[in-house]
């Protein structure tokens, strides 16, 4: 069956403290990997696509990567606002399947 | 930025009732999508449409629940005869001309069954 795992359920850090988020998956037929971040009461909004083993992408303080296995979100120097749920969702044949997320707190 | 829009944000039904959730997607995307997420777990998949029509559904989406989209714009998920456990925040997504092209989510109904 497939599953996507993430590590950890919560982290707190203080703001500069460099850190990374986990998401392992095992799935048949992986069309894509996608992060998200979600916002109390609001909807997921979108972050990276990765689509093959070693791909990397890049926005402001959020670098994602791709294995085989297993995807990381690593948070650079990271600020208050970025405090939010991070949310891995792996596109196989069959469906999108969510992880339970990283609640990431971020303290001044 | 194009966005996705739900209304209502917020809707509290009686148990048993019949409630239809409305989605707006971004415009020129093909791929539709409902989600729900029950309060303090995961997001879920429930269906994707394509091509006015279902193109893979979980094993949550059951009898109880159809998808349409009425016009060229709106995409809406019916619940007939609401039971107490699906209280939860729906998500409709929509993505573009690829299968594999991100979804976009709207920020959700908030569903209450009393």
């Amino acid at each position: 069956e497939d599953q996507v795992t993430q590590s950890p359920e919560a982290l707190r850090l203080q703001e500069g403290e460099s850190s990374s988020l986990n998401c392992s998956y095992t799935v048949s037929g992986l069309r894509g990997l996608f992060w998200y971040r979600q916002d109390p009461g609001k909807g997921p909004e979108f972050l990276f696509t990765l689509y093959s083993a070693g791909e990397e992408k890049e926005k402001e303080r959020l670098k994602a990567t791709l294995t085989k296995k297993e995807s990381f979100l690593h948070i650079t120097a990271p600020k208050p606002e970025d405090s939010a749920t991070y949310l891995c969702a792996v596109l196989s044949n069959n469906d999108m399947r969510f992880g339970a997320g990283t609640r990431l707190t971020v303290k001044p | 930025e194009p966005e996705v829009t739900q209304t209502p944000s917020h809707q509290v039904t009686q148990m048993g009732q019949e409630v239809i959730l409305r989605c707006v997607p971004i415009s020129n995307h093909l791929y539709f999508y409902w989600y729900r997420q029950i309060l303090g777990q995961k997001v879920e998949f429930l269906v994707s449409f394509y091509n006015n029509e279902i193109s893979e559904k979980s094993e949550i989406f059951d009898d109880q629940f159809s998808v349409e989209r009425p016009d060229g714009s709106n995409f809406t998920l019916k619940i007939r005869s609401t039971k107490l456990e699906d209280s939860a925040m729906y998500f409709c997504a929509s993505s573009g001309t690829v299968l594999n092209q991100p979804q976009h989510f709207g920020d959700g109904t908030r569903l209450s069954i009393l």
